[in-house]
């Protein structure tokens, strides 16, 4: 029972490239979260799907698009990476929106 | 949005020592929980608390959603208690807030 896994979990990228995280859980929940973390701060959320098929935005969406592909998996997708994305981004799932989050290990990005 | 306030920021203990952390929110949440992150940026979760006791080994936490905060008891600290404590709020629209954490360092 892996729990939330994520991949990478290190990427470097230069300014404008693209690139997609990827996060799946084992645990038949029906929400999924993307945060971020920057230094010296708690975490903030980009998006989530409160179940399969939905998407909502979260405190700090812009930059990110965000596909839940099935129950099981949620990509977060970075189209024109920025300095400022530089962060590092945690996936999360729960039974219910307002259920027990568990997370992922953490993805760390640099963007140059 | 719902504010969360974690206090003290940071927390200096020696081996042994008993501590208590607070959380505090501006709003009525739906759940609340506690997070633990280890030096290796982990998050693990402690408890899932919107109201009441709970207690797991020695840690403890207790919840008084009408008065608005959380405190999160940690007796008899251990070196690898240190990291970062996180409180996270839910609300209605099922949104997560986290706090800015609380810094604690146990020094053998």
């Amino acid at each position: 029972n892996a729990g939330v896994t994520q991949t990478p979990k290190f990427q470097v990228l230069k300014t404008g490239q693209s690139m997609t995280l990827q996060c799946a859980q084992d645990m038949n929940h029906n929400s999924m979260y993307w945060y971020r973390q920057d230094p010296g701060m708690g975490l903030r959320l980009i998006y989530y799907s409160a179940s399969e098929g939905t998407t909502d935005k979260g405190e700090v969406p812009n930059g990110y698009n965000v596909s839940r592909l099935n129950k099981r998996e949620f990509s977060l997708r970075l189209e024109s990476a920025a300095p400022s994305q530089t962060s590092v981004y945690f996936c999360a799932s729960s039974v219910l929106t307002t259920g027990e989050l568990f997370f992922g290990e953490g993805s760390r990005l640099t963007v140059l | 949005g719902i504010q969360v306030e974690q206090s003290p920021p940071d927390l200096i203990l020696q081996e042994g020592a008993n501590s208590t952390l607070r959380c505090n929110f501006s709003d009525s949440v739906n759940n609340l929980q506690w997070f633990h992150q280890n030096p290796w940026g982990q998050l693990i979760n402690l408890f899932y608390i919107p109201s009441g006791t709970k207690q797991n080994g020695r840690l403890s936490a207790t919840t008084v959603a009408t008065e608005r905060y959380s405190l999160l008891y940690i007796s008899s600290s251990q070196t690898t208690d240190s990291g970062v404590y996180f409180c996270a709020v839910w609300t209605n629209a099922g949104k997560s807030t986290f706090g800015d954490g609380t810094t604690l360092t146990v020094k053998p």
